[in-house]
């Protein structure tokens, strides 16, 4: 079965710089990889996600790559602000077959003022 | 549309006892998942739904598990009996079918077994 890794597990960077967090997947038959966002107290929401025919999708502050043949994908924020605190989980799953999303462990990511 | 709801959200109860937990799926959302996430563990898929039919319950840890979803607005998920290390967060999630990209979470239900 697929296998997500997340690195690094805790992340710390000052207000303004940028913050990238990786991940990688076992099963090159994947082909949905979504990025979610979780606060405190709350449920995960998604915030971005690419599909494996594409290599790269922005929408504002935040952008996500892909790797096909590494089979890897990132989560890059830029101009990160003190609200972007909170914990990403990257996730993996193969669309027409088998509906589970797996996740990875998650990153807790800090923005210092 | 509300979204994803969860009740209660936080639950305390004692070892042994019977806890029950209660999710409604966004309107039309074909899919139902029923997620566990602790530090250990992070979060881990139990069981899930289609069209109200349990599709895959490998994540249920042991037989003390069980989920049902008698319509395609409620489901349940319960514990019976319960024990300390089923303390957890545990989160209900709707998606609308099959391609559909997103899977909505609700807010989780904290469960703490004393």
């Amino acid at each position: 079965g697929e296998n997500v890794e997340q690195h690094p597990s805790t992340l710390s960077v000052q207000e303004g710089d940028s913050a990238v967090i990786k991940c990688t997947y076992s099963d090159s038959a994947s082909n949905y990889f979504p990025w979610y966002k979780q606060e405190l107290g709350k449920g995960p929401q998604l915030i971005i996600d690419i599909r494996s025919n594409v290599g790269e999708k922005k929408d504002q502050r935040i952008a996500v790559t892909l790797n096909k043949t590494a089979k890897h994908f990132s989560l890059h924020i830029t101009e990160t602000q003190p609200e972007d605190s909170a914990v990403y989980f990257c996730a993996a799953r193969r669309m027409e077959y088998g509906n589970k999303l797996v996740f990875g462990a998650g990153t807790i990511l800090r923005v210092k003022s | 549309d509300a979204g994803v709801i969860q009740s209660p959200r936080h639950e305390v109860t004692e070892m042994g006892q019977e806890v029950t937990l209660r999710c409604k799926p966004i309107s039309g959302h074909d899919y139902l998942f029923w997620y566990r996430q602790t530090m250990m563990r992070g979060l881990e898929l139990l069981i899930y739904f289609n069209n109200n039919v349990p599709i895959d319950d490998s994540g249920m840890p042991e037989d003390r598990f069980s989920a049902k979803m008698p319509n395609a607005s409620f489901s349940t998920l319960k514990i019976q009996p319960s024990e300390p290390r089923d303390s957890a967060v545990y989160f209900c999630a709707s998606r609308l079918e099959l391609w559909a990209d997103t899977q909505y979470f609700g807010p989780g239900t904290r469960l703490t077994v004393l």
